[in-house]
C-alpha cells in the first residue's frame, strides 16, 4: 500500500540554524500539506501546496517557512532561522484533491536548543 | 474562524466495552469530519470519515455519526481491544474560505484497561 514517507525521523538543531525537512508524497497525489503538532497539542495545519505553488497558508506559516517541491517527487519544508519554539512534530500529508481523505506521513520530531 | 471541541480528553474502558468520543464544530460550511488514530511516535491514520450529506457510516466495529444540525460527530469504537488505545483526533474540512488544510480537535487519550 503506497505511503507517504518523511526524512529525516529526528532532528536536532541550534536556534537561529536553518531544517529542511523532506517529504515523499504518495505518487499520483496532487496536492500537499505540512501540519505541525507541538508536543502534548492537536495537530495544526502550516500549509497547503497544488500545481507547484502555495495554495493556502496559516498564521503560523510566516516568513521563517517555505516549502517547495525541487524535483517533482520531494516535497521540503525549510524553517530558515529556528527558534525555541519551532520545537514540535512535522507531518507531512498529500491527498488526490482538496475533498479526499488526507494521508499522513510518519513525522520529523525536530528539537530547536 | 474554525474551531472544533472535542471531549473527553481521556477515555478509559474495560476491554470489550464501547467507547464514544465526541465533537462539535462551529462553521456551518464544514462538509467533511474524518477521524484519526495517533500511536505513539507515528503519524495520524486515517481510521473512518464521514460527509455531509450522510448521517451514520460504519465499519467493522467502528461507527461514526454526525448530526448537521446541532453540529457535532461522534466516534463509537465497539467491543474494544488493546490495540485500540491511542490518541484519537477528529478533525473538519470545508471547501472554500482559503481553508485547505483540517482543523483537527485536542485529541482524545483512550486507554483500554485489560
Amino acid at each position: 500500500e503506497p505511503e507517504v514517507t518523511q526524512t529525516p525521523s529526528h532532528q536536532v538543531t541550534q536556534m537561529g540554524q536553518e531544517v529542511i525537512l523532506r517529504c515523499v508524497p504518495i505518487s499520483n497525489h496532487l496536492y500537499f500539506y505540512w501540519y505541525r503538532q507541538i508536543l502534548g497539542q492537536k495537530v495544526e495545519f502550516l500549509v497547503s501546496f497544488y500545481n507547484n505553488e502555495i495554495s493556502e497558508k496559516s498564521e503560523i506559516f510566516d516568513d521563517q517557512f517555505s516549502v517547495e517541491r525541487p524535483d517533482g517527487s520531494n516535497f521540503t519544508l525549510k524553517i530558515r532561522s529556528t527558534k525555541l519554539e519551532d520545537s514540535a512534530m512535522y507531518f507531512c500529508a498529500s491527498n488526490t484533491g482538496l475533498k479526499e481523505t488526507q494521508y499522513f506521513g510518519p513525522g520529523t520530531r525536530l528539537l530547536v536548543l | 474562524g474554525e474551531n472544533v471541541e472535542q471531549h473527553p480528553s481521556t477515555l478509559s474502558v474495560q476491554e470489550g466495552d464501547s467507547a464514544v468520543i465526541k465533537c462539535t464544530y462551529s462553521d456551518s460550511a464544514s462538509n467533511y469530519f474524518p477521524w484519526y488514530k495517533q500511536e505513539l511516535g507515528k503519524g495520524p491514520q486515517l481510521i473512518i470519515d464521514i460527509r455531509s450529506n450522510v448521517g451514520e457510516k460504519k465499519d467493522q466495529r467502528i461507527a461514526v455519526t454526525l448530526n448537521k444540525t446541532a453540529k457535532h460527530f461522534s466516534l463509537h469504537i465497539t467491543e474494544t481491544q488493546p490495540e485500540d488505545s491511542a490518541v484519537y483526533f477528529c478533525a473538519e474540512w470545508h471547501s472554500g474560505g482559503g481553508a485547505d488544510g483540517l482543523t483537527f480537535g485536542k485529541g482524545t487519550h483512550l486507554i483500554i484497561q485489560p
